[in-house]
């Protein structure tokens, strides 16, 4: 069964303490691996698009890269306004999107 | 940035009272699906459409119908709202034709029923 898992569920960083989100996910025939950011009470605004094994994709503090298994959002000194919750989502096609239940980060002053 | 866009962004509502949510994107995208979201879940698919006229039930049981009459447009309606349907609604649309057919979201409408 298709399945994306994202760890960890919640992080709390100081300001400028980097560190990585990890996507797990288990696809048959992956089409694409997309990060979203997600405000609270908002819907979720497109970071990046991952297609390739090795494929990085960077922006602002944030970067993103894919292995055959997993994907990893890393945050390079964050600031507060880096405060969300992240999702990830696997696309196999047709409709199919499946999506992790993010990794809420807080990033403290 | 995305052009789409959801009405209301929220709304209360009695037991028993027919809602529609709208939904409108202008960046010409062929395929359009309506999400629910509850706080710490995973995004449910409940509704997808391909085109104009194309509607098709996702994998998440919903009493809700849509409609897809312009490509632009994608309505979705609850003909009778129960407290069981208050959640988050996500639309959200992507282009046929890139290899990756990455999805761009809706601000979403938050329901509550009383």
């Amino acid at each position: 069964e298709d399945q994306v898992t994202q760890s960890p569920e919640a992080l709390r960083l100081q300001e400028g303490e980097s560190s990585s989100l990890n996507c797990s996910y288990t696809v048959s025939g992956l089409r694409g691996l997309f990060w979203y950011r997600q405000d609270p009470g908002k819907g979720p605004e497109f970071l990046f698009t991952l297609y390739s094994a090795g494929e990085e994709k960077e922006k602002e503090r944030l970067k993103a890269t894919l292995t055959k298994k997993e994907s990893f959002l890393h945050i390079t000194a964050p600031k507060p306004e880096d405060s969300a919750t992240y999702l990830c989502a696997a696309f196999s096609g047709t409709y199919k999107y499946i999506f992790g239940t993010g990794t809420r980060l807080k990033v403290l002053a | 940035e995305a052009d789409i866009y959801q009405t209301p962004r929220y709304l209360v509502i009695g037991t028993g009272k027919k809602i529609t949510l709208e939904c409108s994107q202008t960046m010409g995208h062929d395929k359009m699906y309506w999400y629910q979201q509850d706080p710490g879940m995973e995004l449910h698919l409940i509704h997808y459409s391909y085109g104009v006229n194309s509607t098709e039930k996702g994998d998440l049981s919903s009493e809700s119908t849509v409609s897809r009459i312009r490509t632009e447009h994608f309505p979705l309606t609850l003909e009778s709202a129960r407290p069981s349907h208050t959640s988050q609604y996500l639309c959200a649309s992507s282009e046929v034709g890139t290899l990756q057919e990455t999805q761009y979201f809706g601000p979403g409408t938050r329901l509550l029923v009383l």
